[in-house]
């Protein structure tokens, strides 16, 4: 697709069990960040891929969440022992290079995750 | 260090009425800013961008923002606002050395008839 495209486009699950986030780029975009979106907040940033290798993953908030990039195209967020405060939508973008400043980001449609 | 400031969580205009969306930023190095519209249950979408060229940066359906780095400002405007108008707007800065950009908090935009 011309997009980035994530799956699902939502997820509900319960306290404590594990779950797999995935975000497929633009093809050719070398650079992925992960997003988390609460209600009524604006995008807080996660972890940044530059192709395989995770450039940046300050935003991780702890242990429990952990993102791979194997091939250097999808990515998939994973989150551990989920909590009932990580539900929010999950957003992922690609941009070209992702090195430098102005480069746009492209967002996919985003994962609403509910943890009951 | 980055970080911005939406002035308004909500603003409420009449269709055809001018539309300004306020965002403040600071940043320890020339910035790159830009403004992201977001649609119930849609994803993220440029509107536009400032790069260091123009001050005065046109985007798409009739936006326009101009950097006014005195001010620390980069507000939204737009002549006349339109139903589909109607959504989230998101001010966004990102530094020259940084690539992590950081989003602020959002502003409703929410359009009468």
């Amino acid at each position: 697709g011309a997009g980035v495209s994530q799956t699902p486009s939502n997820k509900v699950t319960e306290k404590g069990k594990y779950v797999e986030l995935r975000c497929d780029p633009i093809s050719g975009h070398t650079a992925l960040y992960w997003y988390r979106q609460s209600l009524g907040q604006g995008p807080e940033f996660l972890i940044y891929f530059q192709g395989t290798g995770a450039a940046d993953d300050s935003g991780l908030p702890n242990d429990r969440f952990f993102a791979v990039r194997p091939e250097g195209s999808v990515s998939t967020l994973k989150i551990q022992r989920t909590e009932r405060g990580d539900s929010a939508v999950y957003l992922c973008a690609s941009s070209l290079t992702g090195s430098g400043v102005g480069n746009e980001q492209f967002f996919g449609p985003g994962t609403r995750l509910t943890v009951l | 260090a980055q970080s911005v400031t939406q002035l308004d969580s909500h603003v409420s205009v009449s269709e055809g009425t001018p539309v300004l969306l306020r965002c403040n930023y600071s940043s320890s190095y020339s910035p790159s800013l830009f403004w992201y519209v977001q649609h119930p249950n849609k994803g993220l979408q440029l509107l536009l961008k400032y790069t260091s060229a123009a001050t005065l940066v046109k985007g798409i359906n009739g936006f326009e923002a101009e950097f006014k780095k005195s001010e620390t400002s980069f507000h939204l405007t737009k002549p006349s606002a339109h139903m589909s108008d109607a959504a989230e707007y998101f001010c966004v800065v990102s530094g020259w050395e940084g690539y992590i950009p950081t989003f602020g908090r959002g502003t409703s935009l929410i359009v009468h008839p």
